[in-house]
């Protein structure tokens, strides 16, 4: 079984703080690595993407890769009111673009 | 941008009913996936789609069906619907390969309750 980990948190982080989320999968096949927002009641929306180990950096979103610790994150930085939401991690884990999706964690940005 | 639209946000159905969710995407993506959500249990993937006329089973296939007869139109049917399938179900689209061409797109989701 492909699976992908989180932590379901809460977690919380007051505003303006950088908010640390992570993920761990278990296929070391993997090539395509995702992050979803996710509002209450709400469809999935794509933050990032990455595809290669390092850092990739879209405005206050970084994501993080290391394929040989098989851990893949996102910070976020000056964190906002509006980014309580849930984070999901995608890991394409091949079969016709197929991904695995983690539980989610929850964030809560508190003034 | 990619759109994907599904045809009801709300969905109340009785116990036996056939139930048909519609999905539409306008990007001339070759997969799409139909998807559940329950609290606690994740994204679970039904049934996908690579191609016209082409099915595959996903994790939780049993109860569901689909039907693609044309390339933007993914249908998810509830030959008989029951109460343990009242969930958030979720349509999404991606184009085929990898780098950037395999991000699936979500549509707004479909709420069912089945009474």
């Amino acid at each position: 079984q492909k699976e992908v980990e989180q932590n379901s948190g809460p977690l919380s982080v007051p505003e303006g703080a950088i908010a640390s989320l992570n993920c761990t999968y278990s296929d070391r096949g993997s090539q395509s690595f995702f992050w979803y927002r996710q509002y209450s009641g709400k469809s999935p929306e794509l933050i990032m993407s990455i595809y290669s180990n390092g850092d990739k950096e879209d405005g206050r979103f970084t994501a993080q890769l290391n394929k040989a610790s098989q851990y893949v994150s996102l910070l976020i930085r000056d964190s906002q009111p509006s980014d309580s939401a849930t984070y999901l991690c995608a890991v394409n884990t091949g079969g016709g673009n197929k991904l695995t999706f983690g539980t989610g964690t929850q964030l809560k940005v508190e003034l | 941008d990619v759109k994907v639209t599904q045809s009801s946000r709300y969905l109340v159905k009785r116990t036996g009913e056939k139930v048909f969710l519609e999905c539409v995407q306008d990007m001339d993506h070759e997969n799409m996936f139909w998807y559940r959500q329950d609290p606690g249990l994740g994204l679970r993937l039904i049934y996908f789609s690579y191609d016209v006329k082409m099915k595959e089973k996903g994790d939780i296939p049993e109860g569901y069906s689909v039907s693609r007869e044309k390339k933007e139109r993914f249908s998810l049917i509830l030959e008989s619907a029951s109460t343990n399938q009242t969930s958030m179900y979720l349509c999404a689209s991606s184009g085929s390969g990898t780098g950037s061409t395999d991000t699936q797109y979500f549509g707004p989701g479909t709420r069912l309750t089945v009474l």
